[in-house]
């Protein structure tokens, strides 16, 4: 069964660090999403992504972050300076273009000390 | 914008019992509420899902109902078993938007 992938598993850096993460989408679908979940807590969408562009952001997705595809299978989400409060675990998902099912990825840890 | 609300936070079940977990939001134009379980480690797989012109869904022993009037929608586990021990979350989405919107969840445990 086709599944969304998510590198890395873990991921540890310094804070004011660059750290991009990466997400293979399944392949047939069209959008794309980040979302994230600091420990203990639920899920908060940050952003939508279709046909190569940004169609929605939440107030979490400032100047720090961006996201790109930048071949035909990954969709990587870049922190350009992390903060400590960017610790959490970071999920990709993605659905087809009729169906609204979204399916997650199986997270990246993020800790920045 | 659309705000979901979870209850309870937690639920402990003995195996074989029923466990409902219900949720409310905000917004009538949402019109797309999936189910997501989620265990130690891992994401939220979707297990069940309900769209706005449907008023309940089953699959197998699991169960979701919706009243859009009332604005809210609940999942239902029947004969639980000890491998549905995990965290349950409820999400809402207005179709137009594509955002999903997640409840606090739900920690269901069920002892054998």
């Amino acid at each position: 069964e086709p599944e969304v992938t998510q590198t890395p598993s873990h991921q540890v850096t310094q804070m004011g660090q660059e750290v991009i993460l990466r997400c293979v989408p399944i392949s047939n679908h069209l959008y794309f999403y980040w979302y994230r979940q600091i420990l203990g807590q639920k899920v908060e969408f940050l952003v939508s992504f279709y046909n190569n562009e940004i169609s929605e952001k939440s107030e979490i997705f400032d100047d720090q972050f961006s996201v790109e595809r930048p071949d035909g299978s990954n969709f990587t989400l870049k922190i350009r300076s992390t903060k400590l409060e960017d610790s959490a675990m970071y999920f990709c998902a993605s659905r087809e273009a009729v169906y609204n099912e979204q399916f997650f990825g199986p997270g990246t840890r993020l800790t920045v000390l | 914008g659309e705000n979901v609300e979870q209850h309870p936070s937690t639920l402990s079940v003995q195996e074989g019992d029923s466990a409902v977990i219900k949720c409310t939001y905000s917004d009538s134009a949402s019109n797309y509420f999936p189910w997501y379980k989620q265990e130690l480690g891992k994401g939220p797989q979707l297990i069940i899902d309900i769209r706005s012109n449907v008023g309940e869904k089953k699959d197998q022993r699991i169960a979701v109902t919706l009243n859009k009037t009332a604005k809210h929608f609940s999942l239902h586990i029947t004969e639980t078993q000890p491998e549905d021990s995990a965290v349950y979350f409820c999400a809402a989405l207005n179709t137009g938007f594509q955002k999903l919107v997640f409840g606090t969840g739900t920690r269901l445990l069920v002892s054998p």
